[in-house]
């Protein structure tokens, strides 16, 4: 059973504020890391495949960043916007068969 | 970026009865998809791999004869909860898994499926 982790839970912030969260995973057999960011009552959306360690990814305000000899990696959005509030999922992939284990998820909420 | 749909978006069923759920890559072919459960306040579960035209592979702990999947065409996969009871009720979401390059793919979601049973 893979472990990922994802901390905090949850997070509120301001709207402005910048924040970040983390995602754990093993650090044996990495293959790939994923990001999604999933709005209530949406598909959850592909943000980010990370493959390389040291991999630093930027969309708009957001951006990740990847350490595969540790097993972590690090969301972060810049100047939060109230549409940034969803749950963001990580999912870890130590194949290329396509399979994911998903960590808990950050349910970030940006208040007006 | 790619469309993945899933019928119905929720089903209310009494127990005993069976409920099928499609999943449908809408502008991509998908020769992979693959179907999880969510539980309340936990992450989303792999159920099994969905592989157009062999058998699903089942996670360990998933019923096969439970959880029927069916992956006829390429862009169409089933799940068809079978004899369901209260405990089945979940959130269940399926994948389809796009190949971008010899090594790499992306995996899109459809908007998952409610199931209660009653």
């Amino acid at each position: 059973i893979l472990n990922v982790e994802q901390s905090p839970q949850s997070l509120h912030v301001q709207e402005g504020d910048s924040t970040n969260f983390t995602c754990s995973f093993p650090s044996s057999n990495f293959y790939a890391l994923h990001w999604y960011r999933w709005e209530t009552a949406k598909s959850p959306e592909a943000l980010f495949v990370m493959t390389l360690n040291g991999d630093e990814k930027k969309k708009g305000r957001i951006s990740a960043t990847l350490n595969t000899k540790e097993g972590y990696s690090y969301l972060y959005i810049k100047g939060s916007q109230p549409e940034d509030s969803a749950t963001y999922l990580c999912a870890f992939s130590n194949t290329n068969a396509g399979k994911s284990t998903f960590g808990d998820g950050t349910t970030l909420t940006v208040k007006p | 970026g790619a469309v993945v749909s899933q019928h119905p978006s929720r089903v209310i069923c009494k127990s005993g009865t069976s409920v099928k759920i499609e999943c449908r890559s809408l502008d991509f072919q998908a020769t992979t998809m693959f179907w999880y459960r969510q539980f309340p306040k936990q992450s989303l579960m792999l159920m099994a791999t969905s592989n157009e035209g062999s058998k699903a592979t089942y996670e360990q702990g998933v019923e096969k004869d439970k959880f029927l999947i069916n992956h006829a065409s390429l862009t169409l996969s089933t799940l068809t909860v079978t004899s369901a009871h209260p405990e089945d009720s979940s959130f269940y979401i399926c994948s389809a898994r796009r190949q971008t390059g010899i090594e790499s793919y992306e995996q899109y979601f459809g908007p998952g499926t409610r199931l209660t049973v009653t």
